[in-house]
């Protein structure tokens, strides 16, 4: 059982370049999140699915996009990465449905370095 | 909107010292709250929950109890050890337009030495 995996783990970009994230789960989870963790500031949700078919903006949108390509798959995209955007950048998933107390399911990141 | 403030870090301590990182939080509805620890190098992963006011969560020695008249989420450990080494991050999860929002704190450093 693999949880949440991401690729690539390490990305070194120049300012303009675009590139895509790649998540997957495979613990039949309807909810899947993407996040990025930068020091002092804990982590900010950019965005997320609460189901297949479905994607939402977090606080901190711009500058992303995203697919959620089927129920295990959910992909970022920086179509032009910005130095501001060097960060690492989690994946989550959890049961989705309602209530608050659903754990969240957390990949190993993937660290971005914007030039 | 929902906010979330833990001690800063890092914490420095002795193995087997007791550990105290200080969590508040601030909400309008009825959050779940949750500790997470991260460890070198990988994602995070759920320490332990609490889903209501005056529930204690507990796992591999720590513990939280949810005070509601405090709003706060201390997390506590009576021994720690080296491999504790790690960031922890105190959250909460509400659910304003029906998906689940996780809102963490900047999360606290721990270092334990031998």
């Amino acid at each position: 059982n693999a949880g949440v995996t991401q690729t690539p783990k390490f990305q070194v970009l120049k300012t303009g370049q675009s590139m895509t994230l790649q998540c997957a789960q495979d613990m039949n989870h309807n909810s899947m999140y993407w996040y990025r963790q930068d020091p002092g500031m804990g982590l900010r949700l950019i965005y997320y699915s609460a189901s297949e078919g479905t994607t939402d903006k977090g606080e901190v949108p711009n500058g992303y996009n995203v697919s959620r390509l089927n129920k295990r798959e959910f992909s970022l995209r920086l179509e032009s990465a910005a130095p501001s955007q060097t960060s690492v950048y989690f994946c989550a998933s959890s049961e989705g449905g309602s209530g608050v107390s659903k754990t969240q399911y957390f990949g190993p990141g993937t660290r971005l370095l914007v030039l | 909107g929902d906010s979330v403030t833990q001690m800063e870090g890092p914490v420095t301590l002795s193995e087997e010292a007791f550990l105290t990182i200080n969590c508040t939080y601030t909400a309008t509805g009825y959050p779940s709250l949750f500790w997470y620890v991260q460890y070198p190098g990988e994602g995070l992963q759920l320490l332990l929950k609490a889903t209501k006011a005056d529930d204690k969560g507990s796992n591999k020695g720590f513990e939280a109890t949810y005070r509601k008249e405090t709003t706060s989420f201390h997390l506590e450990k009576g021994s720690v050890q080296v491999s504790d080494s790690a960031v922890y991050f105190c959250a909460l999860s509400d659910q304003p337009g029906g998906y689940q929002k996780v809102t963490f704190g900047t999360g606290t450093k721990l270092q334990v030495i031998p």
